[in-house]
């Protein structure tokens, strides 16, 4: 089946550094991708959908600033998360549409946890 | 936009007790998808239901998509130690395809 990889799969920042996490889709090209951020015991919220080419679409209340995504090609998107705080914490998960006959499926990203000290 | 509740928020089962999980909506929904987290894993797409009244099967997993398309629900027969994750619907919300906004989850825990 489709593959999606997310890397690094965690990583320890102090506050005030940035983070870059990167999303790929190993075995297909995806126009889209799409970003979500899930807190402990918590649903996934959807961020932002990343295309290739061109801008991020970000949903409302997410800052556009503090989140930069960049969907370089169609197998690599990214998401840096600028000058994280501690409430920046969360799980970060991606995922990639592949079409499949008449219908698109989501494939998701194995997800980063992203500790802000 | 549109939203969807879902319940029950946990739910704990002996071993090979059923499992229902239910969706519900304020408004028609285009269609509905079904997703598995495993702790600490990502989601993993299970079905998505398109048509009023579908009821689709995968082993001992039944969904069904109610007839005014507001509704839906998983349901597990005889759970399995396998079974245990949080199950997700989750809508697709348009405009772009998988766009999803997802329900808070049901947790399952299947005691042995």
């Amino acid at each position: 089946g489709a593959v999606v990889s997310q890397h690094p799969s965690w990583v320890i920042c102090k506050s005030g550094t940035s983070v870059k996490i990167e999303c790929r889709s190993l075995d297909f090209q995806a126009t889209t991708m799409f970003w979500y951020r899930q807190f402990p015991k918590q649903s996934l919220m959807l961020m932002a959908t990343s295309n290739e080419g061109s801008k991020a679409t970000y949903e409302q209340g997410v800052e556009k600033d503090k989140f930069l995504i960049n969907h370089a090609s169609l197998t690599l998107s990214t998401l840096t998360v600028t000058s994280a705080h501690p409430e920046d914490s969360s799980f970060y998960i991606c995922s990639a549409s592949r079409l499949a006959g008449y219908t698109d499926t989501q494939y998701f990203g194995p997800g980063t946890r992203l500790t802000v000290l | 936009g549109q939203q969807v509740m879902q319940i029950p928020q946990y739910q704990h089962v002996q071993e090979g007790e059923d499992f229902t999980t239910y969706c519900n909506s304020s408004t028609t929904l285009s269609n509905i998808q079904w997703y598995k987290q495993r702790p600490g894993g990502h989601p993993v797409f299970l079905i998505q239901l398109v048509k009023s009244g579908e009821v689709k099967k995968q082993k001992r997993l039944t969904f069904q998509f109610g007839e005014a398309k507001k509704n839906s629900s998983l349901h597990i027969t005889a759970t399995q130690t396998t079974d245990v994750g949080t199950y997700f619907c989750a809508l697709d919300r348009g405009s772009t395809l998988g766009r999803l906004y997802f329900g808070r989850g049901t947790q399952l825990t299947v005691w042995p």
